[in-house]
């Protein structure tokens, strides 16, 4: 079985540029999740898809990141403009639904350096 | 959803068994107690998950007390490729987000 699938791996931009990032989840998962982590610290929730709805999007700082999950499949995350405080892994995860006992699968996530 | 309390770091050496425990006095009655393992550069991997009692796979074995204000995540025989982040989350059976903390830093020594 395919696992989750992330591009870029790596990404270097300057502050006030934008910046997408793909994840195509394991096929069948109803529920993707993107999360940010920062060096040193656990990963934090941006944003959970429930098939191509939006379930959770507390802690995404809205007026810079966006994301959307066209056709519940695919799914991009935006930074628009970015800033330094944005540098981080940025991992996305499936899970078959969104309850808390069902197994999330994270992928290889992307390394954004904003300079 | 309950607060989870574990070591920032520990050391161990290969061959040795090793105990992580958590702590998440504010547990409730449906909440899950679940572990994932983050190794350097690489997403969460999920390792065992428990309600009550003993929970055991081919990773790792789960302890948690008739009280379930604790749980202990216990490697039987790590070696170095055990070196990673481990992480207690608890939460509860429904739609729920899963809030990681930042995890135990377990660095394995030969």
């Amino acid at each position: 079985e395919a696992g989750v699938a992330q591009s870029p791996r790596y990404k270097i931009i300057e502050k006030r540029q934008s910046v997408a990032f793909w994840c195509n989840p394991i096929s069948g998962h109803a529920t993707l999740y993107w999360y940010q982590q920062i060096l040193g610290q656990g990963p934090k929730l941006l944003i959970q898809f429930q098939n191509n709805g939006v379930v959770d999007d507390s802690q995404l700082p809205k007026d810079r990141f966006s994301a959307e999950r066209l056709k519940g499949v695919d799914s991009t995350l935006k930074i628009q403009p970015a800033k330094l405080e944005d540098s981080a892994v940025y991992l996305c995860a499936s899970s078959s639904s969104g309850r808390f006992y069902n197994e999330q699968f994270f992928g290889p996530g992307t390394r954004l350096t904003v300079l | 959803l309950a607060k989870t309390t574990q070591p920032i770091s520990m050391d161990s050496y290969e061959g040795q068994e090793v105990n992580i425990t958590c702590s998440h006095n504010n547990i409730a009655t449906n909440d899950y107690i679940t572990w994932y393992q983050q190794f350097p550069s690489q997403g969460p991997r999920f390792i065992i998950q428990g309600y009550k009692t003993k929970v055991t796979n081919e990773v790792a074995s789960l302890f948690i007390p008739a009280d379930r204000k604790s749980s202990t995540l216990s490697l039987p025989r790590v070696s170095l490729s055990d070196t990673a982040v481990y992480y207690c989350l608890v939460g509860e059976n429904r739609d729920d987000k899963i809030i990681f903390g930042k995890g135990t830093r377990l660095h394995i020594l030969p």
